[in-house]
């Protein structure tokens, strides 16, 4: 079945770091990745759409400054954040859409990344 | 109004129950609908896509009513491995993108 890789799983660092979070779909071609926030009893937030060769799509109140995504290829997206807070420390998933799928067709999740920031 | 609005619960029972949960959406136009089960300091995993007829995969049964813009969830002869967060999840159809709004997710713990 299609697979979503994450990579770190956990990230504990100190403020003011930068740090890199990876999607990767490792038997599908994704033009269109997703990245979300979850925080502790809450939902998860869609914060942007990743676009593989373009611009990502920001959801209102996102900043692109703060939070980089990067889709250089069809199988990986990356996002950073940049120069990271303790108000940054939450639960970030990626999920992807293999190419060529209906739209009702469900997107597939990365295991998450947890981020702690000290 | 939110876009997606689920009940947080929780919903206690006992094993072998029948428990059912709602969800609404508020964009008519909205094409895609999911349920995804979520455990603790899990990422969401797919339950089971809902169709405009009704489905039933085992002891799942979801419906959507599109006049009154809600979903359900019937989990049937519930097990303790059932206890977990349901995320009602809707691709809202706003824009060519195929972006999933959640909602906040139906706690249910199952109990021996």
């Amino acid at each position: 079945g299609a697979v979503v890789s994450q990579h770190p799983s956990w990230v504990i660092c100190k403020s003011g770091t930068s740090v890199k979070i990876e999607c990767r779909s490792l038997d599908f071609q994704a033009t269109t990745m997703f990245w979300y926030r979850q925080f502790p009893k809450q939902s998860l937030m869609l914060m942007a759409t990743s676009n593989e060769g373009s611009k990502a799509t920001y959801e209102q109140g996102v900043e692109k400054d703060k939070f980089l995504i990067n889709h250089a290829s069809l199988t990986l997206s990356t996002l950073t954040v940049t120069s990271a807070h303790p108000e940054d420390s939450s639960f970030y998933i990626c999920s992807a859409r293999p190419n060529g799928t209906a739209r009702n067709q469900p997107q597939h999740f990365g295991d998450g990344t947890r981020l702690s920031i000290l | 109004r939110k876009e997606v609005e689920q009940d947080p619960g929780p919903f206690n029972v006992p094993e072998g129950a029948t428990v059912a949960f709602n969800c609404t959406y508020s964009n008519s136009a909205s094409q895609s609908f999911f349920w995804y089960r979520q455990d603790c300091r899990k990422e969401p995993k797919l339950l089971m896509s809902v169709y405009s007829s009704g489905n039933e995969d085992g002891r799942f049964t979801a419906q959507l009513n599109r006049a009154s813009q809600y979903i359900s969830l019937l989990i049937r002869d519930s097990k303790l491995s059932d206890s977990a967060t349901y995320l009602c999840v809707v691709n809202p159809l706003m824009d060519s993108s195929y972006k999933l709004i959640f909602g906040s997710g139906t706690r249910l713990l199952v109990r021996p």
